[in-house]
Parts: structure tokens; C-alpha cells; sequence
């Protein structure tokens, strides 16, 4: 079972920065925080994860509370073409098990004119 | 190198006959996931190999699948006799196998059971 919650739906106006929350309040110290996004109709594409500090790249930036029981991911300037489904995810550090990503139902992103 | 490859894109069958689909992992990336998707529902594991070995299969992959990995590269997903419920998108991905790599995906192969 997923391990976070999301909100289901947002809406944010294009230029503005989109701010996605993502509760995960049973995280454990060997989890990271993963963000993917799906685009309609096509396969999840990676954003950014982390495991305590706050994490910057060319996408996005996901910054992480102290008590890491929950995380905001940031588009900063967010287009129509950011307008699809983000999912957050708690994925083990370890390889066990594959370290495999188990998806909740995300939220979906509308940006609009 | 372009990512993962998955063909066909899209497929319609009838009730009862089989399909194959075939996913092309990232060059070096010895793990190899499958992963099905039902429309309004994150997509959900279906199985993982490292290398040539399968090592975990979901309790949603019934007898009907299957899936190999023969030589450690390509991997194949066979559902026989399909049914009305197994209309999705299968989605491959693959990453590297040290803990944390990232996972990444290819763009999902769309079946139809008619």
C-alpha cells in the first residue's frame, strides 16, 4: 500500500509557482522521498527525490520538513505542459526487495491561462 | 542511448488470444520492472528481474502472465487467454541495482481486449 497522501486535484495559473504537498508521516530514516509525474497517456517521468535536505535541479525543488513526515514539491514558473498527475513516493534505501516505487493515485496538476 | 523502449505501443485483441509485449531497459541497467495501469489508478508492480532472475512477482500477476529475461537485456510479458479486465497500459522501467538508482520509465504499451 502506498505510504503517502496527496491531495487529489490542484489548480495553479501558468507563470506562478505550483506547490504540491505529499504527507508522509510513517517514513522511516531508510526511505527516501521520490516525485514522478505522469503526462496523459504516457509512462511516469522522474523529477527529484530526496532523503533530509532540501534538493534543487533543473524540474523542480522538493523541500523536505525536519521531522520528514511530509514534503512540498515547487515548479517555480509552471506552464500548461507541467498540467499532469504527480505522485510521491516512500521507496527504500536498501535493495531488498527490488527497492521497488509503489504508487498512489497522486494529484492531478491543472495549469491554466 | 534513448530510455526505455516498449513495443507495441498499441494492441487490440480478442477475448481469448494472447499477446506479447517487449520492453528494451536502458544499456547496463540490470534491473528490469513491469507495471500495470488502469485508468484513474497509479500504476501498480507487477514484477522485477535483476539480470536474467525473476525475484518478485505480485500477487496481481496470475497464471496467465508471464515474463522473461533470457539473456539479461530485453524482457518479454505474455498474458494468455486475455479477458475483458486485463485492458491496461503495461509499463516497463529499469534502473541500475544499487540502492537509491533511479527508476525510469518507458512510455507504456496500451492493450484492448475485446
Amino acid at each position: 500500500d502506498a505510504k503517502t497522501t496527496q491531495p487529489p486535484s490542484m489548480d495553479c495559473a501558468e507563470g506562478r509557482a505550483a506547490n504540491l504537498p505529499c504527507n508522509h508521516s510513517t517514513i522511516s530514516g531508510n526511505e527516501y522521498v521520490y516525485w514522478y509525474r505522469q503526462i496523459h497517456s504516457q509512462g511516469p517521468q522522474y523529477i527529484i527525490h530526496g532523503l533530509k535536505n532540501n534538493e534543487t535541479n533543473e524540474m523542480a525543488s522538493l523541500i523536505i520538513t525536519e521531522d520528514r513526515k511530509s514534503s512540498t514539491l515547487i515548479l517555480p514558473h509552471a506552464t500548461l505542459r507541467d498540467t499532469a498527475v504527480y505522485y510521491c513516493i516512500v521507496r527504500p534505501i536498501l535493495t531488498g526487495g527490488g527497492n521497488k516505487l509503489t504508487f498512489g493515485t497522486g494529484t492531478q496538476l491543472k495549469v491554466e491561462l | 542511448d534513448t530510455g526505455v523502449s516498449q513495443d507495441p505501443r498499441h494492441k487490440i485483441t480478442k477475448r481469448g488470444q494472447n499477446v506479447t509485449f517487449r520492453c528494451d531497459p536502458i544499456s547496463e541497467h540490470n534491473r528490469l520492472y513491469w507495471y500495470r495501469q488502469t485508468l484513474g489508478q497509479g500504476p501498480e508492480f507487477l514484477t522485477y528481474f535483476q539480470n536474467e532472475a525473476q525475484l518478485e512477482k505480485s500477487r496481481l500477476l496470475s497464471d496467465r502472465f508471464s515474463a522473461e529475461r533470457p539473456k539479461g537485456s530485453f524482457s518479454t510479458l505474455e498474458i494468455q487467454r486475455t479477458e475483458q479486465g486485463d485492458s491496461a497500459m503495461y509499463l516497463c522501467a529499469s534502473s541500475l541495482a544499487a540502492g537509491g538508482n533511479t527508476i525510469y520509465f518507458g512510455e507504456g504499451s496500451w492493450l484492448t481486449v475485446v
